[in-house]
């Protein structure tokens, strides 16, 4: 298994442009996450998904839109880049299960500037 | 909203000393769950608790998880080099899993 795969690692952008980081996961997981890391704040959840065509925002969705039209894939979009979204994002999966346990998986991460 | 509050932010301690963390949310957690990540890569999940007063040991690791299921605590007995990193928690409300901002862990040899 892979496990759960980022693409790309590095991306500079330019404000205003718009890009997709992409994210796969070969475990047949239901969950998927996205979180971004900025220093001192933590992990603050993006966008989140239980399943293939179901999609909900996190904490922080404003600028990203996200899409789950497999149970393998959950896209990240930006739609026009901001400074402010210069940050680590990490993606993350994991069984959907409450009262079991749900390790979230995480990706390598995209490391992303925006100019 | 939900929220989890963890301290310390940083912490730097001689090898051998013991260190602990702690987190805490305004309001009652499914279950919370502990993570590493080291200097450079990417958050790797250690336990989860579920139980109101559980505790749970992994080697020099102690976790806890609060009576009220609203608090939880991470003790490392005798720190080496080895378990420098960020440590987080992170708490469960319902389909959503919210990290607190971490704990960064330096062990000086």
């Amino acid at each position: 298994n892979a496990g759960v795969t980022q693409t790309p690692k590095f991306q500079v952008l330019k404000t205003g442009q718009s890009m997709t980081l992409q994210c796969a996961q070969d475990m047949n997981h239901e969950y998927m996450s996205w979180y971004r890391q900025d220093p001192g704040m933590g992990l603050r959840l993006i966008h989140y998904s239980v399943g293939a065509g179901i999609t909900d925002q996190g904490e922080v969705p404003n600028g990203y839109n996200v899409s789950r039209s497999t149970t393998e894939d959950f896209p990240l979009r930006l739609l026009s880049a901001a400074p402010s979204q210069t940050s680590v994002y990490f993606c993350a999966s994991s069984y959907q299960a409450v009262f079991s346990t749900d390790t979230q998986y995480f990706g390598p991460g995209t490391r992303l500037t925006v100019l | 909203g939900q929220q989890v509050m963890q301290i310390p932010q940083y912490q730097h301690v001689q090898e051998g000393e013991d260190f602990t963390t702690y987190c805490n949310s305004s309001t009652t957690l499914s279950n919370i769950q502990w993570y590493k990540q080291r200097p450079g890569g990417h958050p790797v999940f250690l336990i989860q608790l579920v139980k109101s007063g559980e505790v749970k040991k992994q080697k020099r690791l102690t976790f806890q998880f609060g009576e009220a299921k609203k608090n939880s605590s991470l003790h490392i007995t005798a720190t080496q080099t080895t378990d420098v990193g960020t440590y987080f928690c992170a708490g469960r409300y319902g389909n959503k899993l919210v990290f607190g901002a971490g704990t960064i862990l330096r062990v000086k040899s």
